[in-house]
């Protein structure tokens, strides 16, 4: 059981370059998250969705896009890439999400750095 | 808006001995789930205690417990018997028992355990 897949694991990217995290989990949760956490800080949520063609803006959505058609693929688009978006960009799943005390399960990151 | 506070950046505890991570957090609401996440240096976030605020008795995982003061709004992370494998990013998070979908991160404290 794979759990949640993120790809890439490490990105470079140049200043206005577009690029799209990928996120994939096997576990058929209906709740997607990301995250990013900058260096020294916590994780801060990005976006999230309740299910397919559902998503909502977390706390730092600005300068990303997402989609969600399908249970399993939650990707995020970076349209321009600006050095503030350097980070490690996690994604998570859940079964029933905030209703519950249930965990998290997190996939393992990726690091992108925006030059 | 709700805060998680983790005032020791870095700790360190001998193998086999006690160690207790801080962490307080900042809410005007009555019903809400804490969570103590353990990241290794592999990166992946791993659930390692939870506690539901309406619960009064603290919550135990083996080696690992917490004591929850509620009126303090205080959560700390108490590990027994520690092992090198615990050795990692430790965060404090925060979710609002309403329906949010948005765990609020501490800043995280650093442990490492010497041999």
């Amino acid at each position: 059981n794979a759990g949640v897949t993120q790809t890439p694991k490490f990105r470079i990217l140049k200043i206005g370059q577009s690029m799209t995290l990928q996120c994939a989990q096997d576990m058929n949760h209906n709740y997607m998250y990301w995250y990013r956490q900058d260096p020294g800080m916590g994780l801060k949520l990005i976006y999230y969705s309740v299910g397919a063609g559902i998503t909502d803006k977390g706390e730092v959505p600005n300068g990303y896009n997402v989609s969600r058609s399908t249970t399993e693929d939650f990707p995020l688009r970076l349209e321009l890439a600006a050095p503030s978006q350097t980070s490690v960009y996690f994604c998570a799943s859940s079964p029933r999400g905030g209703l519950t005390n249930e965990k998290l399960f997190f996939g393992s990151g990726t690091q992108l750095s925006v030059l | 808006a709700q805060t998680v506070t983790q005032s020791q950046p870095e700790m360190s505890v001998q193998e086999a001995e006690t160690v207790t991570l801080s962490c307080t957090y900042d809410t005007s609401e009555s019903d809400y789930y804490l969570f103590w996440y353990k990241q290794p240096p592999s990166r992946q976030m791993i659930l390692v205690i939870r506690q539901e605020a309406y619960k009064q008795q603290n919550a135990t995982e083996n080696r690992f417990s917490v004591n929850f003061q509620k009126a303090a709004k205080s959560f700390s992370l108490k590990i027994s018997d520690s092992q090198l494998g615990d050795a990692a990013m430790y965060f404090c998070a925060y979710r609002s028992a309403g329906g949010s979908e948005k765990l609020v991160f501490g800043k995280g404290t650093k442990l490492t355990v010497n041999p």
